[in-house]
């Protein structure tokens, strides 16, 4: 219950295009859902947050869909860059006995020219 | 303001040897935990502070593992007897939460390699 799947695995678009990314959550006792980005030789940093009293966030050209009776989400990443290539993580967490952070696995995302 | 700290940033061991990484989290933030990211893999959970103490210890994988925080602040977390599948990138995060669900944020990690 406490799995959080995450995918594509890895993921290739044209610059100026929008990236997807999609996550699953199974325990309904998460009620924050980040999503991370990370570089090479780096932490992961905080990229965008949501929590479940709403469906959507938006935070300049990055936006997290939030369906809390699915129990999905999603990061979308519009105008892509070359600079946005990392890998991206989404997570979830709640309270009392659910603090840490449980990732999914990852998403390799390249922007092309 | 500064970030989460971490050292060394490398460490490269001899199988058998202990060895000692520390974290210095964002001042105030009264939440610490330690994750572990194995070459190509996701982020696994490894120990949580609040304050001095440890509410969630379920992420170590033996006893092998330990962690301490001391003064509401520094952390220190020692593997013993180190083996090669301990290899792997050691993050620390913290957070201004006392009880969980709120924002984390991550170190740079220390490299640990054992040979």
């Amino acid at each position: 219950q406490q799995q959080v799947k995450q995918s594509p695995q890895s993921l290739i678009v044209q610059k100026g295009g929008i990236s997807i990314i999609n996550c699953a959550y199974e325990n309904t006792a998460f009620d924050y859902f980040p999503w991370y980005q990370q570089f090479p030789g780096k932490g992961p940093a905080l990229l965008i947050a949501i929590r479940p009293d709403v469906s959507e966030k938006k935070e300049g050209r990055f936006t997290i869909s939030f369906n809390k009776s699915a129990k999905q989400f999603s990061l979308h990443i519009m105008d892509s860059q070359p600079g946005d290539s990392a890998t991206y993580f989404c997570a979830a967490s709640g309270h009392f006995g659910n603090e840490k952070l449980t990732f999914g696995t990852g998403t390799r995302l390249t922007i092309i020219p | 303001g500064a970030g989460v700290s971490q050292s060394p940033s490398n460490k490269v061991t001899e199988k058998g040897k202990d060895v000692e990484l520390r974290c210095d989290p964002i001042s105030g933030h009264t939440a610490l935990y330690w994750y572990r990211q194995s070459l190509g893999q996701g982020l696994e959970f490894l120990i949580y502070f609040q304050g001095n103490s440890a509410p969630d210890k379920s992420g170590l994988p033996s006893d092998r593992f330990s962690a301490e925080r001391t003064g509401g602040s520094v952390s220190t977390l020692t593997i013993q007897r180190t083996q090669q599948e301990d290899s792997a990138v050691y993050l620390c995060a913290s957070s201004p939460s006392p009880g969980g669900a709120y924002e984390q944020y991550f170190g740079p990690g220390t490299r640990l390699t054992v040979t």
